[in-house]
């Protein structure tokens, strides 16, 4: 079955370590998403990539980076810098195109102790 | 970055009543997308609209996209408790670095 697929589902990490969280998709999709929702709130965009080997920053950038070495991988890392990094992570897929739908991995919910 | 205006931010509704939400931007869009959260998942697509001025019903959701291509509603009839979750809206823009836009949600509790 096609899918986007994140993992693990729960990541716990001490303060001060870089940590990754993974994002695979095989539904031959161009653009990729990551986005941080804290309790009760929206969707923030951290960082997007339209094709492979090329991304942009969202607006919530500073902490985290990402790679697009694969079309099916969109890896993103919470780095040291990030001030308050425990929060649910979404990763998301579409093609690129005008009219298109985007579809959402289950969430990885980071807890940094 | 955009962020689509959405509302009502919260409801409470009895088991059986229906629901209107709807999002509005200052932004034309080519696409309108309404999924559903539940709490500790990703959300889901729910529906898709293409064409200004579009209906499309899957069961008891209906949802349109307006005609003036800013704003769109999603409507659920007789609500029941599985509906309870968030609800967000997005946008798909014009070609551009980004043209995927999200709205702020719309929490809904259906009381049994």
């Amino acid at each position: 079955d096609g899918g986007i697929t994140q993992s693990p589902k729960y990541l716990f990490r001490k303060e001060g370590q870089n940590v990754t969280l993974s994002c695979e998709q095989n539904l031959n999709h161009d653009a990729m998403y990551w986005y941080r929702q804290d309790p009760g709130q929206g969707l923030r965009l951290i960082y997007y990539s339209q094709i492979v080997n090329d991304f942009q920053k969202g607006d919530i950038a500073e902490g985290y980076s990402v790679s697009r070495e694969k079309k099916e991988s969109f890896p993103l890392t919470v780095t040291s810098a990030q001030k308050n990094p425990t929060a649910f992570y979404l990763c998301a897929s579409s093609y690129r195109s005008l009219t298109t739908e985007a579809f959402f991995g289950q969430g990885t919910r980071l807890t940094v102790v | 970055g955009q962020q689509l205006n959405q509302s009502p931010q919260s409801m409470f509704i009895q088991e059986g009543e229906d629901v209107s939400m709807n999002c509005t931007s200052s932004s034309i869009f080519n696409t309108w997308l309404w999924y559903k959260q539940d709490p500790g998942e990703g959300p889901v697509l729910l529906i898709a609209l293409y064409k200004a001025g579009e209906l499309t019903s899957n069961g008891r959701l209906t949802a349109q996209f307006g005609i003036t291509r800013k704003d769109s509603f999603l409507n659920i009839s007789a609500s029941i408790p599985s509906d309870v979750g968030i609800y967000f809206c997005a946008g798909q823009g014009p070609a551009g670095a980004n043209n995927l836009f999200f709205g702020t949600g719309t929490r809904l509790t259906v009381i049994p």
